[in-house]
């Protein structure tokens, strides 16, 4: 089963700009979180945001949760070549956490 | 520090043969997950547990199974009934009420069939 879904599938933006990545999901949710990955390495828990949030700063990162539109946004102020990374979003499905296909982002020196 | 650990990071199998992949954590977390993940892909649920001697299977559970005889350990063997084994493995532990706190994950097992 799949519940969240990354959009764009790959992003490459310059340095120094922001970033921005799309999930949508298909049920309700008690929260949804972020992760990222960095290439071969486990993934890295960022930022979670409850259902009757409806936006969370971390740094710079920022996290948007639309539940009426199933969807939430995953925001990087300020890039830096560290960001390179894989960015999922999951949600919880029963007792479980479901990722999605996440977004692959690259940011160009 | 606490963590979690996951061995070997490379594992080589060949065909026919059950591997063990090996996860452990000092976090006294009670539930303990393993994903597989192919290349490009997102992670895919193999097994779960919520508590010691308890386990569930995830969407994918055929060809693998688990133990989990104590809270800190949970293997993942990879039985020669997998068909397609070549992936990247990860583990991962959570407080109970996972979703207030996320997961904690660990380096990944690469596991290739020669």
């Amino acid at each position: 089963s799949q519940q969240g879904e990354e959009d764009p599938q790959a992003l490459s933006i310059q340095e120094g700009e922001n970033a921005t990545m799309n999930c949508s999901y298909k049920t309700s949710i008690n929260n949804l979180q972020w992760y990222r990955q960095n290439s071969g390495r486990g993934l890295v828990h960022l930022i979670l945001i409850r259902s009757n949030e409806r936006e969370k700063h971390s740094g710079r990162l920022r996290v948007t949760l639309d539940t009426s539109k199933k969807s939430s946004s995953l925001l990087i102020t300020a890039s830096r070549a560290a960001d390179t990374a894989s960015y999922f979003c999951a949600t919880e499905e029963d007792d479980k956490i479901i990722f999605g296909k996440g977004t692959r982002l690259h940011i160009l020196p | 520090d606490g963590g979690i650990t996951q061995s070997p990071k490379y594992l080589f199998r060949k065909e026919g043969q059950n591997v063990t992949l090996s996860c452990e954590q000092n976090l006294n977390h009670d539930a303990m997950y393993w994903y597989r993940q192919d290349p490009g892909q997102g992670l895919r649920l193999i097994y779960y547990s919520q508590i010691v001697n308890d386990f569930q299977k995830g969407d994918i559970a055929e060809g693998y199974s688990v133990s989990r005889e104590k809270k800190e350990s949970f293997p993942l063997t990879v039985t020669s009934a997998q068909k397609n084994p070549t992936a990247f493995y990860l583990c991962a532990s959570s407080m109970p009420h996972r979703g207030a706190y996320g997961y904690t994950f660990g380096s990944g097992t690469r596991l290739t069939v020669v």
